[in-house]
């Protein structure tokens, strides 16, 4: 069974940087795509972007280019950096996993959820 | 605003049948694979059915997917109290080079 658990923290300042990781068990995320997805309270999900541990990434245009995940293979943990954050960014954030790669690619593994509040 | 459109909410009583709609565009749920997810209050959203109509194991079958040209449907057949949550679609703009989701519907087993 694969475990995803998201850290970081629950406040941050506005126009500052939101650091989140992802830690992974039963499962190398040495295979598969590990994706970040959010939902702000009371409202739908929305994808952040995806990353593979060779580097590959792509994130939702959305986010004028905010975003930036990555991976640490020794920890076996992934993180998220979302600069310049405001209001806006208020969210759950949730980690996520695909097992394949393709158009439509389902996320079969999801992380509990951290609140992150944007304030100061 | 969502890219996806669901209906905000249906209902139904229980051991009825309901079904969840979502619609799209040629550039997302016509072309690609659609997935639905079912999130029960306080957790987080679990996967329901993949590809369009696949079941992943342990979910029951009285849960069913479909899509034809730029729609998907949900289908929840035997509903229990159990099932009250709300149920999204998802799946890629190949436009937007993006997952995108529908905004989400209620489900309320009266």
């Amino acid at each position: 069974q694969v475990y995803l658990q998201e850290s970081g923290p629950g406040v941050v300042k506005p126009s500052e940087t939101l650091s989140l990781t992802c830690a992974v068990s039963g499962g190398s995320i040495r295979k598969f795509y590990w994706s970040w997805i959010r939902q702000s309270p009371g409202k739908g999900l929305e994808w952040i972007g995806y990353m593979y541990y060779t580097g590959t990434t792509n994130y939702n245009p959305s986010l004028n280019s905010r975003a930036t995940i990555s991976a640490d293979s020794s920890t076996n943990q992934f993180s998220l950096e979302l600069s310049s954050v405001t209001a806006a960014d208020t969210a759950v954030y949730y980690c996520a996993r695909e097992s394949l790669r393709y158009n439509g690619s389902p996320f079969d593994y999801w992380g509990q959820g951290i609140l992150v509040t944007v304030s100061s | 605003q969502s890219v996806l459109t669901q209906p905000p909410s249906v209902s139904a009583a229980p051991r009825q049948k309901v079904t969840i709609s979502c619609s799209g565009s040629r550039s997302n749920i016509m072309n690609n694979y659609v997935s639905w997810y079912q999130q029960l209050p306080g957790t987080a959203p679990k996967l329901l059915i993949y590809e369009n109509n696949k079941r992943p194991s342990g979910i029951p079958d009285r849960f069913s997917g479909s899509k034809s040209g730029t729609s998907a449907t949900l289908g929840i057949t035997g509903l229990q109290t159990g099932d009250e949550a709300d149920y999204y679609c998802g799946t890629w703009d190949s436009s937007l080079d993006a997952v995108v989701f529908g905004g989400g519907t209620r489900l309320t087993v009266l």
